[in-house]
């Protein structure tokens, strides 16, 4: 069975400090996707970016980027120099992709909050 | 811009009464998708369509929800009759898929609360 892990729930930090959201995903495919999305207080899910399994590359965008390790089933997110327009909680996903897949499992969320 | 839109955006309903929730996808996207999102429950999957056609409602209570596609710019969700433990958020999301290729894009949600 698919499954997404994302063990932080809350996590707590001073503006301008870099913060990583951990996600830990199990699947038995061996083609697959995984995505993050942000939702912050006004409730809409706000894509973020998506992965599928054979790009291993880790991308950069702006102060975001993402790790993602096939050999620790792992997709990481790192926010540089946080903003306290970063709080919000992300959500990591999962998606299958053969001929009925598409649907997203989500982990739990981690809420993040940023400081002044 | 192209975006997911639904209505209503907040409805307050009696328990026992019936809740229709629209939803427009994106112009082009083949795949529409319902999620409900609780605080116990987190997000969760109740029933998908692949252009119009049912892939999965395996998510949903089937003896009061249902969901129907009736063409490619409008999917409904009916919940009849209501109660109180389906006060939640319902996104719908559209996206375009193929075996080499997935997206989703979420609509802003329904806050649904059944006195």
């Amino acid at each position: 069975a698919q499954k997404v892990t994302q063990a932080q729930t809350e996590i707590s930090v001073v503006e301008k400090e870099d913060v990583t959201l951990d996600c830990v995903y199990e699947t038995r495919d061996t083609t697959y996707y995984l995505f993050w999305y942000k939702q912050p207080p006004s409730g809409e899910l706000v894509f973020l970016i998506r992965r599928n399994s054979f790009d291993e590359q880790n991308e950069i965008s702006g102060r975001y980027s993402w790790n993602f390790q096939k050999s620790t089933s792992s997709f990481n997110f790192t926010i540089t120099a946080s903003q306290v327009v970063d709080s919000a909680v992300y959500f990591c996903a999962l998606s299958d992709a053969g001929n009925q897949g598409g649907k997203l499992i989500f982990g739990q969320g981690t809420e993040l909050s940023v400081k002044p | 811009d192209a975006r997911v839109t639904q209505t209503p955006r907040d409805k307050v309903t009696e328990m026992g009464q019936e809740v229709t929730m629209r939803c427009q996808p994106i112009l082009g996207h083949n795949t529409v998708f319902w999620y409900r999102q609780t605080m116990m429950q987190g997000l969760e999957l109740l029933a998908y369509f692949r252009n119009r056609a049912p892939l999965d409602d395996s998510g949903m209570p089937k003896d009061r929800f249902s969901a129907e596609m009736p063409d490619a710019t409008l999917a409904t969700l009916k919940i009849q009759p209501s109660e109180p433990r389906d006060s939640a958020v319902y996104f719908c999301a559209s996206g375009l898929f193929s075996v080499t290729y997935n997206e989703q894009f979420f609509g802003p949600g329904t806050r649904l609360t059944v006195l």
